[in-house]
């Protein structure tokens, strides 16, 4: 099993939709979370931490759940700007950031 | 405030030629990092600098050197590119034991 894994999609979904993606990682040990957001042929930049209690940020939620070990990130009203590459970030250490690992992404298009 | 910036942008090179990608931040971050990102890969971590004056190994270590110069710029050396090589590499850097990192645009580098 893969440390790190998400459906690579693409998800292709209408202007206005929910969507939901899941990333499972392997380490019960994992300390924290995030969901980064990468541009076409830009750097990946953070779209939010991933917190025990979930947490919202406008459009945004993010939930984790340890019991299965994985974390999701839900989209509602999706705008065409959504679409990007959404990459799961898993830090099995607490308070060492050297060895994040990395998911390889999950691709959004959202259509007019 | 440029953030996190990288030179240069494109490059090719011949398989034996060397040459350094340049890093430099300008948020008063301790740490850097140098990763590579591939095609069904995803991020891998190269090398990284926790603080001036300390560099260490990452997961792909192996064909690359790096320095950092001081607080600000971390580079990475290829002293003879292969085609293996051929990658898009990130420079990142955090500040203190935060874990958000802030990446630099990317090199595009080809190996022929």
């Amino acid at each position: 099993r893969k440390e790190v894994e998400q459906d690579p999609g693409p998800f292709n979904v209408p202007e206005g939709a929910t969507v939901a993606f899941n990333c499972t990682y392997s380490n019960s040990a994992s300390q924290s979370f995030f969901w980064y957001r990468q541009d076409c042929r830009k750097e990946p930049k953070l779209l939010m931490s991933v917190y025990s209690s979930g947490n919202e940020d406008g459009r945004f939620t993010a939930q984790l759940n340890r019991a299965s070990q994985y974390i999701s990130l839900l989209i509602r009203d999706s705008k065409l700007s959504d679409s990007a590459t959404y990459l799961c970030v898993v830090n099995p250490n607490a308070g060492n950031n050297r060895k994040l690992i990395w998911g390889l992404g999950t691709s959004l298009a959202v259509n007019p | 405030n440029a953030g996190v910036t990288q030179t240069p942008k494109f490059q090719v090179l011949k398989t034996g030629q060397s040459m350094t990608l340049q890093c430099a931040q300008d948020m008063n971050h301790n740490s850097m990092y140098w990763y590579r990102q591939d095609p069904g890969m995803g991020l891998r971590l190269i090398y990284y600098s926790a603080s001036e004056g300390t560099t260490d190994k990452g997961e792909v270590p192996n064909g690359y050197n790096v320095s950092r110069l001081n607080k600000r710029e971390f580079s990475l050396r290829l002293e003879s590119a292969a085609p293996s090589q051929t990658s898009v590499y990130f420079c990142a850097s955090v500040r203190g034991t935060q874990e958000t990192q802030y990446f630099g645009p990317g090199t595009r580098l080809l190996v022929l």
